[in-house]
């Protein structure tokens, strides 16, 4: 049983161009969560999604970043005209469908760890 | 805006000695996890307290969690070399499926 998955592990990119992290979700999963660590300090919350919607954005940087959980496919976050400060870990999560009442749990994947030169 | 708050942020204890890390949270909720990272590690689930009163253990490691008080410990009992890692917990800040809200991060080195 697969968990979840990330790819790269690893990403440089010069400051300007575009980064982009995938994310797989575990097997029978439908929620997709994204959280950016920067070093020495917390995951911070960015986005939280389900299959073709964004749920919740509101840890998002306003510009530039972007995330999408198309209907087929792994759930990508994207990060146009990257620059230094973009250069951390990027983690997704993902959980089980939430009915009422119902604990859930976030399995996290290994992250891509972002460089920006 | 949902505040956690851990402490202490660093900590060096010996082999063989019992300490507790502490969780305060800003808001009210009954959901609260307890995550392991190692270095360049992504973060391990170790527990997941959902009501008030809820204690969890395993190994020489145990988790409470007081809703009213607001405030998670993690315990550890006898402690070992191997349980050297990165401590976060993280709050659900309200009616499931939320993005989780993280502390700072407790650094836990254990000296044989």
């Amino acid at each position: 049983n697969a968990g979840v998955m990330q790819n790269p592990r690893h990403l440089v990119r010069r400051r300007g161009q575009e980064a982009r992290l995938r994310c797989s979700p575990m097997k029978g999963h439908s929620h997709v969560y994204w959280y950016r660590q920067l070093p020495e300090e917390g995951l911070k919350f960015m986005v939280y999604l389900q299959k073709e919607n964004i749920i919740d954005e509101s840890g998002m940087p306003k510009e530039r970043f972007s995330a999408e959980f198309p209907k087929e496919g792994p759930s990508i976050l994207r990060i146009q005209q990257v620059v230094r400060g973009d250069s951390a870990a990027y983690f997704c999560a993902s959980s089980r469908n939430v009915g009422t009442g119902v604990a859930y749990e976030q399995y996290f994947g290994p992250g891509t760890r972002l460089t920006v030169t | 805006e949902l505040k956690v708050e851990q402490n202490p942020l660093f900590l060096s204890m010996q082999e063989g000695k019992n300490y507790t890390i502490y969780c305060n949270y800003s808001t009210t909720s009954d959901r609260l996890y307890w995550y392991r990272q190692d270095p360049g590690k992504s973060l391990e689930s170790l527990f997941v307290l959902l009501s008030n009163g809820a204690v969890k253990q395993e190994g020489r490691l145990m988790a409470s969690l007081d809703t009213k008080a607001r405030l998670s410990t993690l315990h550890i009992t006898a402690a070992v070399h191997d349980l050297s890692a990165t401590y976060f917990c993280a709050v659900d800040p309200g009616g499931g499926a939320d993005g989780l809200t993280f502390g700072k991060g407790t650094h836990l080195i254990i000296q044989p």
